[in-house]
């Protein structure tokens, strides 16, 4: 069975920084493609990042910079590295399971973990 | 980037009704489009892949329908567990967006 699951979000200031994990069953974080989503409190889904298998990171431009994805294949776990944060990054941020072969759909999904940015 | 945008924002609806949402593209997204439930504080669930495919365990009464720039999620008959927040998602052109979601509410 796929199962994600997101750990590390909290409470930061302004400008502080935050790193994300996701760790993973059921399948190998680095033979997949990978995403980052988030959803701002009662707003809608937003995109912020993919890792492809190869390793190619993409990145929202609203983080473009700030941002860093990578992977443990040891850990079997995703990161989002989070810089120079800011209020508007305040969020659920969602890791997903990007399938090619499914249309480079959101297959599966974790639970989300918060992140609030205080200034 | 290309801008996704659902219509209506809202809708009420009574359990049995057939209703439909419907997703536009800024631009041609070809048939890379997704659909997704989410009900409050839970993630979000594919629905439909590549416009009109139907994702293992989803039930029959959710169908998908159309290509290039205007997209369409129906729903048959409306259940009780139906009530939900939908969003489409283009998966043809990095970054790939999101429309704002459409809530469909119990009438």
């Amino acid at each position: 069975e796929v199962r994600l699951v997101e750990s590390g979000g909290g409470l930061v200031q302004r400008g502080g920084s935050l790193t994300l994990s996701c760790g993973a069953s059921g399948f190998i974080v680095t033979n997949n493609y990978m995403t980052w989503v988030r959803q701002a409190p009662g707003k809608g889904l937003e995109w912020v990042s993919v890792i492809q298998s190869l390793g190619s990171a993409y990145y929202a431009d609203s983080v473009q910079g700030r941002f860093t994805v990578s992977r443990d294949k040891s850990k079997n776990t995703l990161y989002l590295q989070m810089n120079s944060l800011r209020t508007e990054d305040t969020a659920i941020y969602y890791c997903a399971r990007d399938d090619p072969a499914f249309s480079s759909s959101l297959i599966n999904w974790g639970q989300g973990t918060l992140v609030t940015v205080s200034s | 980037d290309i801008q996704m945008t659902q219509s209506p924002s809202s809708l009420s609806a009574s359990v049995g009704d057939r209703v439909s949402l419907t997703c536009r593209a800024s631009q041609s997204v070809s048939r890379y489009l997704s659909w997704y439930q989410q009900k409050p504080g839970e993630a979000p669930r594919l629905l439909i892949y590549g416009t009109s495919s139907l994702q293992n365990g989803v039930p029959s009464r959710f169908s998908g329908s159309g290509s290039g720039t205007e997209f369409t999620l129906t729903i048959s008959r409306l259940q009780p567990e139906d009530f939900a927040t939908y969003y489409c998602q283009q998966s043809y052109s990095i970054p790939y967006t999101f429309g704002q979601g459409t809530k469909v509410e119990i009438k």
